[in-house]
């Protein structure tokens, strides 16, 4: 079975500037996904960023980027020029990459880290 | 737009009585989930549908069922509803064989 642990229940940042979260994980599995997803307050998740274990080279989405360390199993979130918009609640998420039939792929999820950008 | 909808938002029911909730999409996936999210824990799937075939998590509750009738809604029932069933459930769906999940709002239930 795979966990996630996301160790910062809440963080807060400065309009502006920068900052990451922080995520790691345990499987035997070789070949899987990671997942940031975003929940603002009363919405729905979105999904901010992915990553493939086999690529080596860092995702990256605009403001968003990702530090992936396969051998420690870490997966942090940096958020660069933090706006009021990136308030919410942060998932850290796995996949396994192999197909569990019944026409899914199942997610795990961390417990989350509360972010608000501070005017 | 496309989108994941879940009905009603907010949901108070009584500790014992059945309580229904809805989800619908308008983004045509063959594949829909349920996850409980309770207070400060990690969202955990209880079952998903591929097509009209019903995948139950092995630790999910026998009070727990759901229903889909055709591929734009599906429901979640809860038959005796107890305090520690107070929780954000979100619905989400996805393409057959892809991994990415698309997620509705939620829908906050109070047991009273």
């Amino acid at each position: 079975a795979q966990t996630v642990t996301q160790s910062q229940p809440e963080m807060s940042v400065q309009e502006a500037e920068t900052v990451t979260l922080s995520c790691t994980y345990d499987t035997s599995e070789n070949n899987y996904y990671l997942f940031w997803y975003k929940q603002p307050p009363s919405r729905q998740m979105i999904l901010v960023i992915r990553q493939e274990a086999y690529k080596q080279q860092n995702a990256t989405e605009n403001r968003f980027s990702v530090n992936f360390q396969k051998a420690a199993k870490s997966f942090s979130l940096k958020i660069s020029d933090s706006q009021l918009g990136d308030t919410a609640m942060y998932f850290c998420a796995f996949m396994k990459a192999s197909y569990s039939g019944a026409g899914s792929y199942q997610l795990t999820f961390g417990k989350g880290t509360k972010l608000s950008v501070i005017p | 737009d496309a989108m994941v909808i879940q009905n009603p938002r907010y949901q108070v029911t009584q500790f014992g009585k059945p309580v229904t909730l809805s989800c619908s999409q308008t983004l045509n996936h063959n594949v829909m989930y349920w996850y409980q999210q309770k207070s400060s824990q990690a969202p955990k799937l209880l079952f998903h549908y591929y097509d009209k075939d019903f995948n139950n998590e092995a630790d999910t509750p026998d009070n727990f069922q759901s229903r889909r009738p055709n591929t734009s809604f599906c429901f979640l029932d809860i038959r005796s509803p107890g305090l520690g069933d107070a929780a954000m459930y979100l619905c989400a769906t996805s393409r057959e064989g892809d991994y990415e999940q698309y997620f509705g709002p939620g829908t906050r239930l109070t047991v009273t």
